[in-house]
């Protein structure tokens, strides 16, 4: 089956400072890779995705590479701010026969903390 | 307009009440979604709409009841919850064949 685990945190960090957060999966088929993030009393939003193998997704200053060989999409940024303060989580989607959609497979979501 | 809409945003309910979650999107999508999310848990699916059908049930309990009358309204109707069915229900939606889901704000659901 599908699976995503991510480093649970929480991660409490500076403003400025350097942001990694640790995303394996395990999947069927050929997955696509995402970042959601959750702020504060609201739903999610996608941050970025990758569809195949070394590409690399980016969006407000995240990235993050899709690696196969090492079945990984680890979140960072070089320089975070207190506004980046949510819930990240690490997710994939196999597509069904027929190309119909398919469900999100999740990761059990990190909170960073950025302090001022 | 890239906005799903969710109302109520807050909803509290006894365990004998029916009411219902309505989700909304202008963005042409042909797929829509609930999700129920638990605090400090990742959002879980319950049920998949896909042209104004019922594509998935992720073996959600009968007391919900999903609807979608068009393609731009979703509805979920509840009866008889339990307390542990408290939670945020997100509704999101998706191009048919794309995999990008836009999420609304939830309903945060309180069961007494």
């Amino acid at each position: 089956g599908n699976s995503v685990t991510q480093m649970e945190g929480p991660v409490t960090l500076s403003e400025e400072a350097f942001l990694t957060i640790n995303c394996t999966y395990t999947a069927t088929g050929y997955p696509s890779l995402f970042w959601y993030v959750q702020y504060p009393g609201e739903g999610l939003q996608l941050l970025l995705k990758a569809t195949k193998a070394d590409d690399k997704g980016s969006n407000k200053g995240f990235e993050a590479t899709y690696r196969k060989e090492t079945t990984s999409f680890h979140l960072e940024k070089g320089s975070v701010q207190v506004s980046d303060s949510a819930v990240y989580f690490c997710a994939l989607s196999v597509l069904g026969s027929g190309g119909s959609n398919y469900k999100l497979t999740f990761g059990k979501g990190t909170l960073l903390t950025v302090n001022p | 307009d890239t906005e799903v809409t969710q109302t109520p945003k807050h909803l509290v309910m006894g365990m004998t009440n029916k009411k219902s979650l309505k989700c909304e999107q202008h963005m042409g999508h042909r797929a829509m979604y609930w999700y129920k999310q638990k605090a400090k848990k990742p959002p879980e699916l319950m049920f998949v709409y896909s042209y104004e059908k019922l594509s998935i049930n992720e073996s959600v309990p009968s007391r919900f009841s999903p609807e979608c009358p068009n393609s731009s309204l979703l509805n979920l109707h509840l009866h008889a919850l339990q307390p542990e069915d408290s939670a945020l229900y997100l509704c999101a939606s998706s191009q048919l064949l794309r995999e990008k889901l836009f999420f609304g704000s939830g309903t945060q659901l309180s069961v007494l």
